[in-house]
């Protein structure tokens, strides 16, 4: 079956660094997206990786492995606003996108 | 650019009653268009995928009859919850891709559904 794995919850305080990671098991493989959704709202694209290795976006890089079935989404200068759940999905080989349960981050003062 | 609309953001219905979603993509054709629907504190799900003038694709488990999509043109996209009922009561998502497979999905804002 397909599967992705990510963390449930995690907690870091703001001005840190923290490294959310995803492992995925699928059916062929099309790119691995990171998304953010705060509560009660829809999820905003932040990365697409479909190579390996690291893309830098201003305080969010995302990294991916393809042989690893790894990435990791690294957030830096944390804000409290970056508080929000943030979503890998991995798009196999039929282009269906598969998607983590998310992983809620909650950052503290 | 690659901004999707959602209307109306929010509803309050009674049951039997029918509700119907628009989703628009605002700055691009959209040749596919997506439906998701997210239970609090759950993962989304995608309901069904709609192609342009083409019947729409459900997921397993989701009832094509009451929940009609229909994508009648490459910028609009529009979700009717027929006879709904408590238990349909969700957050229900759009999003759309504009070209190929692999492009990226925007999403829309999403629309709070509440059946009374």
């Amino acid at each position: 079956g397909q599967n992705i794995d990510q963390p449930t919850e995690m907690t870091a305080t703001e001005g840190a660094i923290v490294q959310i990671n995803c492992t995925y098991q699928t059916s062929g493989f099309n790119g691995l997206f990171w998304y953010q959704q705060h509560a009660g709202e829809a999820p905003t694209f932040l990365s697409y990786n479909v190579l390996d290795g690291l893309e830098e976006k201003g305080r969010f890089s995302s990294f991916l492995s393809r042989s690893k079935g790894y990435s990791y989404l690294l957030l830096k200068e944390l804000q409290m606003k970056d508080s929000a759940s943030y979503l890998c999905a991995v798009m196999d080989s039929n282009y269906q996108l598969i998607w983590g349960a998310g992983t809620k981050l909650i950052i503290k003062p | 650019g690659a901004v999707v609309s959602q209307h109306p953001s929010w509803v309050i219905c009674k049951s039997g009653t029918s509700v119907k979603i628009e989703c628009r993509s605002l700055d691009f054709q959209a040749t596919t268009m997506f439906w998701y629907r997210q239970f609090p504190k759950q993962s989304l799900m995608l309901m069904a995928t709609s192609n342009e003038g083409s019947k729409a694709t459900y997921e397993q488990g989701v009832e094509k009859d009451k929940f009609l999509i229909n994508h009648a043109s490459l910028t609009l996209s529009t979700l009717t919850v027929t006879s709904a009922h408590p238990e349909d009561s969700s957050f229900y998502i759009c999003s759309a891709r504009a070209g190929g497979l692999a492009e990226t999905q925007y999403f829309g804002p999403g629309t709070r559904l509440l059946v009374l």
